[in-house]
């Protein structure tokens, strides 16, 4: 299996420019999760999906965010309108299917640069 | 409320030293406890998980963690690190119920030669 697969790897946008990040999770997997690294906050959980359907959004920081599962292979992670403090590692992670309970497969992430 | 602490935020050791990272966690039912591992510019790669049985559990890269209920503790450990061990350290809890999982805030490891 591939993995769970982000894209873009890394992102530089201006102030104020809507930014997409996208993901595919493992295969048979029935979890996603978006997390948002930085240095100051550590590891933050944003918002988790089952069965395409957002469960907790908690994390969520504000309206400007927004995240979709449309199908089973694929999420997007919407920042609009972007702005410098979201500036962070996005990461997409996946789980469910035969996997042990609760581990979880990250993806590579997603370098955010808003200037 | 549940939650992880790592009190070391960053940790040097020599190669060939052993490792103790450690980790405490706060959670009212039995946990589902994981240590994950981040390299630069990577993801959070498992290392291993304990969910119940032998509280002594094996991991890869010849880690080993220890779950201690009486000390809420799960601390991570290695008897001999090698240089490429140089990363970040997330230890982690399982909620029941679902899938979410509450990380600790990390510790670095640098090893020095």
């Amino acid at each position: 299996d591939a993995g769970v697969i982000q894209s873009p790897r890394h992102e530089v946008t201006e102030m104020g420019q809507e930014v997409t990040l996208r993901c595919k999770p493992i295969s048979g997997h029935d979890y996603l999760f978006w997390y948002r690294q930085t240095m100051m906050r550590g590891l933050e959980l944003l918002i988790y999906f089952n069965n395409n359907v957002p469960i907790d959004d908690s994390g969520m920081p504000e309206d400007r965010f927004s995240a979709k599962m449309p199908n089973a292979s694929f999420s997007t992670l919407k920042i609009q309108p972007s702005e410098p403090r979201d500036s962070a590692v996005y990461f997409c992670a996946s789980s469910g299917g035969t996997v042990s309970y609760n581990e979880q497969f990250f993806g590579p992430g997603t370098r955010l640069t808003v200037l | 409320a549940q939650s992880v602490t790592q009190p070391d935020i960053h940790i040097t050791v020599s190669e060939g030293a052993s490792l103790e990272l450690r980790c405490n966690y706060s959670y009212g039912a039995t946990p589902y406890l994981f240590w994950y591992v981040q390299s630069p510019g990577q993801g959070l790669q498992l290392l291993l998980k304990y969910f119940s049985g032998d509280t002594l559990v094996q991991g890869i890269k010849g880690f080993e963690a220890e779950f201690k209920r009486s000390q809420s503790s799960f601390n991570l450990r290695k008897p001999s690190v090698h240089w490429s061990d140089a990363a970040e350290y997330f230890c982690a809890v399982g909620l029941t119920g679902g899938f979410k999982t509450i990380f600790g805030a990390g510790t670095r490891l640098f090893v020095k030669a």
